[in-house]
């Protein structure tokens, strides 16, 4: 089935330690997208790649990093200058052939920090 | 900041009740999208709209882009238990390139059974 694959599912950081999310998508989607969710709030972008090599900030990058040198995969890293990392992350995913196409979603990442 | 407005912000109803719930913005919008998210899951396409005044109906979910392009409202009928969880809007704003959407914050849906 096509879809999107987050891993891992949970994840724990230590302080001062860079984490990396995998995302990989089998849905021959152009473009790529990282949210964070916090509790009881809706989702803020991260980062999203448009095409492969090529990626922008979305409202909150600071303290993250990512690269787009495979069209299915699009990892993103939390470095240590993320002081407050702890949220769930979802990537998403949409076909990028026209303004406003949906975006389809995996099961999302947990992180936290010991 | 925050551009779309979610309301209500949660509502508990009791099963077989009908839903209703509402997305607004002070900009314009030309695509509304309602997604559903369960505990721990990621959030769900359940219908897009494209055009001002649409009616699209999945199931027993109907949702509407309104007239004025700033607003779309999701209704669900006769509910169950398994309708639980959150419901965002999504919107893609006029005058903005790409598939970038704003997301609202949600209305937590509970039901009774």
């Amino acid at each position: 089935d096509g879809g999107i694959t987050q891993s891992p599912k949970y994840l724990f950081r230590k302080e001062g330690q860079n984490v990396t999310l995998s995302c990989e998508q089998n849905l021959n989607h152009d473009a790529m997208y990282w949210y964070r969710q916090d509790p009881g709030q809706g989702l803020r972008l991260i980062y999203y790649s448009q095409i492969v090599n090529d990626f922008q900030k979305g409202d909150i990058a600071e303290g993250y990093s990512v690269s787009r040198e495979k069209k299915e995969s699009f990892p993103l890293t939390v470095t240590s200058a993320q002081k407050n990392p702890t949220a769930f992350y979802l990537c998403a995913s949409s076909n990028g052939q026209g303004i406003g196409q949906p975006q389809h979603f995996g099961d999302g990442t947990r992180l936290s920090i010991l | 900041g925050q551009q779309l407005n979610q309301s209500p912000q949660s509502m508990f109803i009791q099963e077989g009740e009908d839903v209703s719930m509402n997305c607004t913005s002070s900009s314009i919008f030309n695509t509304w999208l309602w997604y559903k998210q369960d505990p721990g899951e990621g959030p769900v396409l359940l219908i897009a709209l494209y055009k001002a005044g649409e009616l699209t109906s999945n199931g027993r979910l109907t949702a509407q882009f309104g007239i004025t392009r700033k607003d779309s409202f999701l209704n669900i009928s006769a509910s169950i238990p398994s309708d639980v969880g959150i419901y965002f809007c999504a919107g893609h704003r006029a005058g903005t390139s790409y598939d970038k959407v704003i997301f609202g914050p949600g209305t937590s849906l509970s039901v009774i059974p």
